[in-house]
């Protein structure tokens, strides 16, 4: 089915280590995004990528980073956690001429 | 980034009764607005969007309105139901060919039974 994943759902880790969230679309979208989320409240865009090699920063600065090697897959990086990285992520991703978004599960990521 | 406001912030009902959330935005070049329903532990959902070259759209008991000359849009639901309680974010591109779109703060919505 064609769907967006994200893994893992959920990750409590301690602070300093290096972490990576998965995200893969089986929609064969050009378009991917990261949102970080605090529980109920708003979403900010912390990185989007129009393409294969194309990444770019989004509108609220963020220690992570991306990649975007494969159509399908956008991997968020952060190379040392610390507890002000404790929210949700979301992944998201959307086809051109539609600007409909549609999100993944979410990672629930807490840094103790 | 374009600037959407949106209120209210907590909007408690009866079920049955009607709600209304509104957003404001700046940027005249938007021309997608959609609306997204976050339930308690799940993922953004799109429920309805709209776009500039229409004023109202309707699905069942949920309508979309668009004022672009007071650059404001507006999501009504009717008859009201508990599974509509859920945490309603708009949102907004930057127009022409910019496919992110910019979220409100969301509207905490509660369905009394």
């Amino acid at each position: 089915e064609a769907d967006i994943y994200q893994t893992p759902r959920y990750l409590v880790i301690g602070t300093g280590k290096k972490i990576t969230l998965e995200c893969s679309q089986t929609m064969g979208h050009d378009k991917m995004y990261w949102y970080q989320q605090d529980p109920g409240m708003e979403l900010h865009l912390i990185h989007y990528s129009y393409g294969v090699n194309s990444t770019e920063k989004g509108d609220l600065s963020s220690e992570s980073t991306v990649s975007r090697i494969r159509t399908e897959h956008f991997p968020l990086t952060l190379e040392s956690a610390r507890p002000s990285h404790t929210s949700q992520y979301l992944c998201a991703s959307s086809e051109p001429p539609a600007y409909e978004q549609y999100f993944g599960p979410g990672t629930r990521l807490t840094v103790t | 980034g374009e600037n959407v406001e949106q209120h209210p912030s907590t909007l408690s009902v009866q079920e049955g009764d009607s709600a209304v959330i509104k957003c404001t935005y700046s940027d005249s070049a938007s021309n997608y607005f959609p609306w997204y329903k976050q339930e308690l532990g799940k993922r953004p959902q799109l429920i309805i969007d709209i776009r500039s070259n229409v004023g109202e759209k309707k699905d069942q008991r949920i309508a979309v309105t668009l004022n672009k000359t007071a650059k404001h849009f507006s999501l009504h639901i009717t008859e009201t139901q508990p599974e509509d309680s859920a945490v309603y974010f708009c949102a907004l591109n930057s127009g022409g060919s910019n496919y992110k779109l910019t979220f409100g703060k969301g509207t905490l919505l509660t369905v009394n039974p």
